[in-house]
C-alpha cells in the first residue's frame, strides 16, 4: 500500500513563526502535492511538483512556498505565519502514468492554528 | 473552466438506508474519475475510480459508482449505510496535467 506520511498532525504556532511541514511517499511517485482544506471551501491547492526540484503555483499560493530536493519528500514552507493560514494542511502524491488513472494518495494532515 | 460539481452538502440517512450522492463534472470525453472519503479529522481514503470499461464500478467498503456518459454525473451508492460510514465525501476529476478537480464534498449523516 502507498504510504504517505506528514511529519505533524497538530501545530500551535504564533503569528510571524516559520512553519516547515514536511511530507513523504514511500512509493516512487512523481507527483506531489499540498492541499489547504477549510470548511465550505473544499480542498484547495498551493503548490504541486512533477519531478525533484521541479514546483508549480496552485489556485493559492500566496504566502507560501515550497522544497522537493529529493523525490519521496515534498515540504510546505509558511516563512511568517498569519491567523488566515490556520487550516488543515493535506499532502498527496500521484503516478504520472496514464494507466493507473493519477489517483492521489492523502496523507492525514496537518492541523496547524496559529494564535 | 472545468468544474466538479456535489449538489448536496449535506444528506442525512437513517442506518440501514440506501445512498446515492451526487456528483456531475463539466469536462471530457473519457474522464478520469474520483470518490475519496475523508473521516474527521483524517486525510482522504480513495473509494473508488473511473477511467474506461464497465461503466458501474465497484470500490472498497461496499461502495459502488455509475458513470453515466449522457449526464455528465458520477453518482456514489451503497445499499445499505452503516453509522461508520459518517464522513465527507469528495467527487474529483482528473485534468490534462494529472491535477484533481474537487467538488465542495458531501457531509453524510447517520441516524441511528
Amino acid at each position: 500500500d502507498v504510504k504517505v506520511t506528514q511529519s505533524s498532525r497538530y501545530l500551535v504556532k504564533r503569528t510571524g513563526e516559520k512553519v516547515f511541514l514536511e511530507c513523504v511517499q514511500d512509493m516512487d511517485h512523481e507527483n506531489m502535492f499540498w492541499y489547504r482544506q477549510d470548511p465550505g471551501l473544499g480542498l484547495r491547492l498551493i503548490y504541486f511538483s512533477y519531478d525533484v526540484k521541479m514546483k508549480e503555483k496552485g489556485d493559492i499560493p500566496e504566502g507560501y512556498s515550497v522544497s522537493r530536493e529529493k523525490k519521496e519528500r515534498f515540504s510546505l514552507i509558511l516563512e511568517s505565519t498569519s491567523t488566515n493560514q490556520t487550516s488543515m494542511y493535506l499532502c498527496a502524491s500521484s503516478l504520472l502514468d496514464r494507466r493507473t488513472g493519477g489517483e492521489q494518495y492523502f496523507g492525514p494532515g496537518t492541523r496547524l492554528t496559529v494564535t | 473552466a472545468q468544474s466538479v460539481t456535489q449538489p448536496d452538502i449535506h444528506i442525512t440517512v437513517s442506518e440501514g438506508a440506501s445512498l446515492e450522492l451526487r456528483c456531475n463534472y463539466s469536462y471530457g470525453a473519457t474522464p478520469y474519475l474520483f470518490w475519496y472519503v475523508q473521516s474527521p479529522g483524517q486525510g482522504l481514503q480513495l473509494l473508488l475510480k473511473y477511467f474506461s470499461g464497465d461503466t458501474l464500478v465497484q470500490g472498497i467498503k461496499g461502495f459502488e459508482a455509475e458513470f453515466k456518459r449522457s449526464q455528465s454525473s458520477f453518482n456514489l451508492r451503497k445499499p445499505s449505510v452503516h453509522w461508520s460510514d459518517a464522513a465527507e465525501y469528495f467527487c474529483a476529476q482528473r485534468d490534462s496535467n494529472y491535477q484533481l478537480i474537487w467538488g465542495a464534498g458531501t457531509k453524510l449523516i447517520i441516524k441511528p
